[in-house]
């Protein structure tokens, strides 16, 4: 079975700098969708980037970027340019079937 | 993307009610799944609703605990039954459009049992 791993549950930057979330993950599997899903006080989940496994170029979405190493397993999210509307717990996927999540990060942007 | 309508966004029940959620999507969509949320945790899968047949459970939860209808391509419900503290939780529906791919989410519904 597909595990997800966030090992950070907490963290915190400045606004206006970059942090980076780290995700592992453990499969089999050599094609799969990875994801990352931001979800604010809101409740509301939101779809932050994803990855395709058979592309090695890095997603980016504006601020947002991966660096993704399929080797190692390990699909990190840096955020850029922090600003106050990024805190938020931000949740990593797999996906191959069912989506599988990670236990999440609690990211705060302080002014 | 998809619009979902999750509905209610929150409730408090008695224990041993049950509360059915609805979700509507904007389109067909072929894969439509309910998520648990228990506070301060991630997200567990609960089942995968099917269109015309029943729905797939993961382990750990059951039908006459979690039913669940699909009766269309753009609607569900999951019921909560008989309901207990323990069933507090965020529940969220989720929609895919092409199979493994992302998955959109409704604004989930809060549920608190007392």
């Amino acid at each position: 079975a597909q595990t997800v791993t966030q090992s950070q549950p907490e963290m915190s930057v400045q606004e206006a700098e970059t942090v980076t979330l780290s995700c592992t993950y453990d499969t089999s599997e050599s094609n799969y969708y990875l994801f990352w899903y931001k979800q604010p006080p809101s409740r509301q989940m939101i779809l932050v980037i994803r990855q395709e496994a058979y592309k090695q170029q890095n997603a980016t979405e504006n601020r947002f970027s991966v660096n993704f190493q399929k080797a190692a397993k390990s699909f990190s999210l840096k955020i850029s340019d922090s600003q106050l509307g990024d805190t938020a717990m931000y949740f990593c996927a797999f996906r191959k079937g069912d989506m599988r999540f990670g236990a999440g990060t609690r990211l705060t942007v302080k002014p | 993307s998809a619009v979902i309508s999750q509905k209610p966004s929150r409730d408090i029940c008695q224990r041993g009610t049950s509360l059915t959620i609805q979700c509507q999507v904007d389109s067909q969509v072929t894969m439509m799944f309910w998520y648990r949320q228990q506070p301060g945790q991630s997200l567990t899968l609960i089942a995968t609703a099917n269109q015309g047949s029943e729905a797939t459970y993961e382990s750990g939860f059951v039908i006459d605990k979690f039913p669940i209808s699909r009766p269309n391509l753009t609607f569900s419900t999951l019921t909560v039954s008989n309901m207990s503290p323990e069933d507090s939780s965020i529940y969220l529906c989720s929609v895919e459009r092409t199979e493994n791919t992302e998955a959109f989410f409704g604004q989930g519904t809060r549920l608190t049992v007392v």
